[in-house]
């Protein structure tokens, strides 16, 4: 299966932009790249998926590299609640979502 | 969206014995997975719950160990069987049709003892 590669961890200020890189080089033409995080004790929430184009939704943006090898995660603003793993994962074959290790995003006030 | 309903939320199981999860979805949905998640770790994903048809595990998992039912579009069951310490852990349920997003369980803390 194809596999990303994300930072262990990341820090930020809030009310500051953040930006959360993912790799996946052996991205194959049809896998969906998405992105979830996870609050403690609370089951992972989507956050955006794209296939090419970058995208856009009311909580964050996702800017996919033109050879698709890799990809961003956008927060335009972070706040306390954004604090969190954030996973990038592919769907794979069969609608599979395959989750990597993921990034600790801690905001500070 | 899609709420899902997962049960029991928590348990604490003797070794030997088996466990049945159960995850109600509140809407049809295409595909259901079921997860395993240790403390502090990324999820793992056990198999694919395959509506009227044996699901389909992941290297690693096994039928025998965590036979999985879905007998409609909005239901599934895991059973955790002949238990041991190491099966310890959180199991999640999903829910997901294609190119949409994932909805998650809160997930089943189980402890074996």
């Amino acid at each position: 299966d194809a596999k990303t590669t994300q930072p262990n961890s990341m820090e930020s200020n809030e009310e500051e932009p953040v930006h959360l890189p993912c790799n996946h080089s052996t991205i194959s033409g049809t896998d969906y790249i998405h992105w979830y995080r996870q609050l403690p004790s609370q089951g992972p929430e989507y956050v955006i998926h794209g296939l090419t184009s970058n995208v856009n939704n009311r909580m964050a943006s996702l800017a996919i590299a033109e050879d698709r090898k890799s990809s961003t995660l956008i927060l335009h603003r972070a706040t306390l609640r954004d604090a969190a793993v954030y996973y990038c994962i592919l769907e794979t074959s069969g609608s599979r979502l395959t989750f990597g290790e993921g990034t600790q995003l801690t905001v500070n006030p | 969206s899609a709420v899902i309903s997962q049960k029991p939320s928590r348990d604490i199981c003797q070794r030997g014995t088996s466990l049945t999860i159960q995850c109600q979805v509140d809407s049809q949905v295409t595909m259901m997975f079921w997860y395993r998640q240790q403390p502090g770790q990324s999820l793992t994903l056990i198999a694919t719950a395959n509506q009227g048809s044996e699901a389909t595990y992941e290297s690693g998992f096994v039928i025998d160990k965590f036979p999985i039912s879905r007998p409609n579009l909005t239901f599934s069951t895991l059973t955790v069987s002949n238990m041991s310490p190491e099966d310890s852990s959180i199991y999640l349920c999903s829910a997901y049709d294609p190119n949409t997003e994932a909805f998650f369980g809160q997930g089943t803390r189980l402890t074996v003892v």
